[in-house]
C-alpha cells in the first residue's frame, strides 16, 4: 500500500510565523504535489515537483515555497503566515502519469 | 473557463438508483483521467482511472469522450456508503504530470 504521511494533522500558528509542512512518501514516486482545499474552491495546486531539487509553480504559489532535497520528502514552507492561508493542506505523490495518492491532510489555522 | 468543470450537485438519490456525473476539461492535450472519491473531512482517494475505451469496476463505469472533452462516472445500484464527493481529475500533461482537480460533485444516497 502506498503511504503518504504528513507531519501534522492540526496546526495553529501566529500571523508572520514561518511554517513548515512536511510530507513523506514510501513508494519511490517521482512526482509530489501540494494542494490546498477550501470550501467552494476545491483543490488548488500550490507547487509540484517531478524530481529531486526540481519544482514547478502551480496555480497559487504566492506566499509559499517548497523544498525537495530527497525523493521521498516534499516540504511546503509558508514564509510569513497570514490569516488567508488558513486552510486544509494536502500532499500527494504519483508515479509517471498515474493517479496520485494523498496524505491525511494538515488543517492549518493562522491566528 | 475553469480547466476542469463539474456540476457541484448535490445529487440526492434513493438506495438502488443509478446516477451519472459528467465532467468537462479544457485542455485537449490532456492524456490521463481519473475519478476520486472524498469523504467529509478526509483526503481524496483514487476511485478509478478512465480509459479511452471505457472501463468498469463493479458498480462503477467510467467513460471518456475525447472529441467532446468530457468524462463521466456512472454508479449503479447506489449504496448509502456511496455518499461522498466525487472529484474529476485530469493530468494536464504540459511536459509534467500536473494533476488538475474539479471542484467535485456531491452525492447523497438516502434510504
Amino acid at each position: 500500500d502506498v503511504k503518504v504521511t504528513q507531519s501534522s494533522r492540526y496546526l495553529v500558528k501566529r500571523t508572520g510565523e514561518k511554517v513548515f509542512l512536511e510530507c513523506v512518501q514510501d513508494m519511490d514516486h517521482e512526482n509530489m504535489f501540494w494542494y490546498r482545499q477550501d470550501p467552494g474552491l476545491g483543490l488548488r495546486l500550490i507547487y509540484f515537483s517531478y524530481d529531486v531539487k526540481m519544482k514547478e509553480k502551480g496555480d497559487i504559489p504566492e506566499g509559499y515555497s517548497v523544498s525537495r532535497e530527497k525523493k521521498e520528502r516534499f516540504s511546503l514552507i509558508l514564509e510569513s503566515a497570514s490569516t488567508n492561508q488558513t486552510s486544509m493542506y494536502l500532499c500527494a505523490s504519483s508515479l509517471s502519469a498515474q493517479g496520485a495518492f494523498f496524505g491525511q491532510g494538515t488543517r492549518l489555522t493562522v491566528v | 473557463r475553469k480547466e476542469v468543470e463539474q456540476d457541484p450537485g448535490p445529487f440526492n438519490v434513493p438506495e438502488g438508483a443509478t446516477v451519472a456525473f459528467n465532467c468537462t476539461y479544457s485542455n485537449s492535450a490532456s492524456q490521463s483521467f481519473f475519478w476520486y472519491r472524498q469523504d467529509c473531512r478526509k483526503e481524496p482517494k483514487l476511485l478509478m482511472s478512465v480509459y479511452s475505451s471505457g472501463n468498469e469496476d463493479g458498480r462503477f463505469t467510467a467513460q471518456l469522450n475525447r472529441a467532446s472533452q468530457y468524462i463521466s462516472l456512472l454508479i449503479r445500484d447506489s449504496k448509502l456508503s456511496d455518499s461522498a464527493t466525487y472529484l474529476c481529475v485530469v493530468n494536464d500533461f504540459g511536459g509534467y504530470n500536473k494533476l488538475i482537480f474539479g471542484a467535485g460533485t456531491r452525492l447523497a444516497v438516502h434510504p
